[in-house]
């Protein structure tokens, strides 16, 4: 599976929007990109995934470049409760069947009240 | 559904003891993952089993690391001699994923914080 860069961390304050990116430059055209996050003292939870549409879902929005080589996740309204640790991660369906993920180091997230 | 389960939730042990960490997926979840994490190298897949079947394990650091799915409720990490370096956080997840599918949505628990002394 591709590598994926993320800043190590952001911050947002609460109520205002949240957008963040995820460069992928080496994505395959058969990976799909997904995306988890990590409250603290948690364990991982699923957020978003898609190909080359954008998508939308009840906890937020991925917004994926026409070439595929960046994407953004976008939290609409950001809550204290978002403030986590969100990973970019790619993965292609065809030859890691197994459902695998590979963990990057993440972006922060901090939320100011 | 009470989510994947994990136990202990915390272990203290010393140095060359044995440690056993437990894992009961989610009911019809055919995949079960193990992972690490440690500040230094961030969250880690050790291995995954496929209907009880282990699929990959070649992010299990050494042979002091096993692991075990003898039905599809129950899989255990043990670690034999344990070290002060395996102190870390440890995860299971499961996954209802089919093979192939691009969906691929794990559901993690909440953790086991080992430290060894």
């Amino acid at each position: 599976d591709a590598k994926t860069t993320q800043p190590n961390s952001m911050e947002s304050n609460e109520e205002e929007p949240v957008h963040l990116p995820c460069n992928h430059s080496t994505i395959s055209g058969t990976d799909y990109i997904h995306w988890y996050r990590q409250l603290p003292s948690q364990g991982p939870e699923y957020v978003i995934h898609g190909l080359t549409s954008n998508v939308n879902n009840r906890m937020a929005s991925l917004a994926i470049a026409e070439d595929r080589k960046s994407s953004t996740l976008i939290l609409h309204r950001a809550t204290l409760r978002d403030a986590a640790v969100y990973y970019c991660i790619l993965r292609d369906p065809l030859k890691n069947q197994g459902g695998k993920l590979i963990f990057g180091q993440g972006t922060e997230l901090s939320v100011k009240p | 559904d009470a989510g994947v389960i994990q136990s202990p939730r915390h272990e203290v042990t010393e140095m060359g003891q044995e440690v056993t960490l437990r894992c009961k997926p989610i009911s019809g979840h055919d995949y079960l993952f193990w992972y690490r994490q440690t500040m230094m190298r961030g969250l880690e897949l050790l291995i995954y089993f496929n209907n009880n079947v282990p699929i990959d394990d070649s992010g299990m650091p050494e042979d002091r690391f096993s692991a075990k799915m003898p039905n599809a409720s129950f899989s255990t990490l043990k670690i034999q001699p344990s070290e002060p370096r395996d102190s870390a956080v440890y995860f299971c997840a499961s996954s209802p994923l089919t093979s192939g599918s691009p969906y691929n949505e794990q559901f993690f628990g909440p953790g086991t914080r080992l430290t060894v002394l």
